[in-house]
């Protein structure tokens, strides 16, 4: 199986200021015959389902504010948000849907300082 | 606009089976891969289960495998988790969600607001 880890497991970053959260997988996630990575992350706000941001490691989603960006490759990524919003508090996910069983990291919850 | 509906959750024994579903709207559900996971209480995300287009192709969880079966049935646009043997950490909000094409390894791009699966005596 495929392991996802996050780091870190939570940051507090003032608004406006950059966010930055690292996700990794025990193995390559990037499919060769397509250049595609299949890497995804998701955002949760309490209360409420995920909600998909980011997909190939690094596609913003229809409507996703250009603040938050995702970059990497192979087994490493990050998601980036360039300037933290109050409504970005919430926990980030990312995902690799690559090879059964798929997984998720254990996400990393983002909070305002 | 895509809604992707839960119901079918509720209290039930160690030991016994719930069948929860989700109802598809907005989409052509036949045309889309459809998944389940699930989320324990003040937990993260665990990926369920996985059904391509046809059926044809389906995956489950190392945790799951041999008491969950996915199923879809397309003419009422409805994707079924029929869970037999259930243990206390099956306990969690169950999502269904909407493959972003065909093949089961396209990832998810929506996810429904969950019905809530609790196991216990």
């Amino acid at each position: 199986d495929i392991v996802m880890t996050q780091s870190p497991d939570s940051l507090a970053v003032s608004l406006g200021e950059r966010a930055t959260i690292n996700c990794k997988s025990s193995q390559s996630v990037l499919y060769s015959s397509n250049s595609k990575n299949y890497l995804t992350w998701f955002q949760q706000k309490p209360g409420q389902p995920p909600k998909l941001l980011i997909y190939w490691a690094s596609t913003r989603e229809s409507g996703v504010p250009d603040r938050f960006s995702g970059s990497g490759s192979g087994t490493d990524f990050t998601l980036t948000i360039s300037s933290l919003q109050a409504e970005d508090v919430a926990v980030y996910y990312c995902h690799q849907h690559y090879s059964v069983p798929f997984t998720f990291g254990p996400g990393t919850k983002v909070d305002i300082k | 606009e895509v809604q992707l509906l839960e119901s079918g959750g509720g209290l039930v024994q160690p030991g016994g089976s719930l069948r929860v579903s989700c109802a598809a709207s907005g989409f052509t559900f036949n045309n889309y891969a459809m998944s389940w996971g699930r989320q324990a209480p003040g937990k993260g995300l665990e990926w369920v289960s996985v059904i391509n287009k046809s059926g044809g192709e389906i995956y489950y969880a190392d945790s799951v495998k041999g008491r969950f079966t996915i199923s879809r049935e397309d003419s009422k646009n409805t994707l079924y988790l029929q869970m037999h043997s259930l243990r206390a950490d099956d306990t969690a909000v169950y999502f269904c969600a909407k493959g972003r094409s065909t093949s089961s390894y396209s990832g998810i791009d929506f996810w429904g607001r969950g019905t809530l699966v609790t196991v216990s005596s």
